[in-house]
Parts: C-alpha cells; sequence; structure tokens
C-alpha cells in the first residue's frame, strides 16, 4: 500500500536550518507529485510548495521564496523539505502528500513532522 | 494570489444535512477538492473533482461547483464526521491554495 512515512520531530533555534524527509513506498516514486504542506498549532494547512519527482522541477509559495527548497533523491524514493532562517512562526507540523499530477487531489498523506523553532 | 473563504465553524445536529461552504472568485471555473482532518491526524481526502467520492468515502458525502462558491454537503451527519475541513483548489498548474479551514460540530 502507498506509504509516505516522514522523518521524525525536530527542535531548531531561531535562524537555523531544518531538513525533513519523506520516505515513499508502495509505488512508482516518479510517477507521483510530492507536495509539502504546513500547519502551525491551532490553525488551518497551507501550501508550501510542489515537486515534481521525475523531472526535479519545483514551485514554491511566494511567502516562503528563498528560504524554502525541495528536493528529492530517486535512488531511495525520498524527498526533501528544506526550510532556513527558522522563525518562531515556523513552528509547525510539516507534512509530505502525494498527487498524480497538476491539478489532481493530494490522496496520500505523510504522518506529519512536528518541526519547533525554540531559543 | 487566489483567495479561498471559508466560514469557520458549522454546525449541525446528527441525523441532519450539513453544508460547508467555500468561496472564491469563479471558483466554478476551477476543480475543487475538499479533506477532513481530525485532530492529531493528517488530512484525509474525501471530494475530489469538485463531486467524486475517493473509495472509502461514505456516499453521505458529496460536493458541487457552481460560480463563486463550492459546497461540500454531508448528509445524515454523524458523531464521527465531526472535524475540520478544508477545500483546496490549484492557482495555477503549481501552486496550491487552501481555504481557512471549517470546523464541523455535531
Amino acid at each position: 500500500q502507498v506509504q509516505l512515512a516522514q522523518s521524525g520531530a525536530e527542535v531548531q533555534k531561531p535562524g537555523a536550518s531544518v531538513k525533513v524527509s519523506c520516505k515513499a513506498s508502495g509505488y512508482t516514486f516518479t510517477a507521483y507529485d510530492i507536495n509539502w504542506v504546513r500547519q502551525a498549532a491551532g490553525q488551518g494547512l497551507e501550501w508550501m510548495g510542489w515537486l515534481n519527482t521525475n523531472s526535479g522541477n519545483t514551485a514554491y509559495a511566494q511567502k516562503l521564496q528563498g528560504r524554502v527548497s525541495i528536493t528529492r533523491d530517486t535512488s531511495i524514493n525520498t524527498a526533501y523539505l528544506e526550510l532556513s532562517s527558522l522563525t518562531y512562526d515556523d513552528t509547525a507540523v510539516y507534512y509530505c502528500a502525494r498527487a498524480s499530477g497538476s491539478y489532481y487531489p493530494f490522496g496520500s498523506w505523510g504522518q506529519g513532522t512536528l518541526v519547533t523553532v525554540s531559543s | 494570489s487566489y483567495v479561498l473563504t471559508q466560514p469557520p465553524s458549522v454546525s449541525v445536529a446528527p441525523g441532519k444535512t450539513a453544508r460547508i461552504t467555500c468561496g472564491g472568485n469563479n471558483i466554478g471555473t476551477k476543480t475543487v477538492h475538499w479533506y477532513q482532518q481530525k485532530p492529531v491526524q493528517a488530512p484525509v481526502l474525501v471530494i475530489y473533482w469538485d463531486k467524486d467520492r475517493p473509495s472509502g468515502i461514505p456516499e453521505r458525502f458529496s460536493g458541487s461547483n457552481s460560480g463563486n462558491t463550492a459546497t461540500l454537503t454531508i448528509s445524515g451527519v454523524e458523531a464521527g464526521d465531526e472535524a475540520d475541513y478544508y477545500c483546496q483548489v490549484w492557482d495555477s498548474p503549481t501552486r496550491a491554495v487552501f481555504g481557512g479551514g471549517t470546523k464541523l460540530t455535531v
């Protein structure tokens, strides 16, 4: 069955960077896009960015431009989200989500990774 | 960027019909997806392409989309339907947008 297994919780200081992984199994990794979505405590879902796992092409939410990077390693079926210059506002649960392509829904989600920014 | 507007909360008695709206400029020209999220869980897709249900989602869940409003309808609401619901569209082939979410109270 389709699974997206994310890396464990992280605690980072303000100004630092964090890298979260999303390991796919149960399907052909390069046949589906990966998106990253985050959710601060008590808040709604915020789309962060998109990755075409086949080409490596990416797109990011405008508010995160310059701080966010999404990459992949097709040899181990894993996508990565890296966020730099962390602030307290980046404290959130980060999800990876799979889509069949542009305009498709997010049919499968990772379990979420809590990133806490704390001094 | 494209904005989706949802009511913060909707309350409904068990067995009744809940309607959760998602407003956006000419949203009827876009395709809308809906997600259900229960506490401390990842979101789950409940309606895609405006009105289609993934396997395993009860027929009580339905969707529509026209003009400036998309609607998620839950008929015969059960206690287990209590959750946050989010609408989502693609603003471009590579940019997704979520609504602010609606808390459904049963």
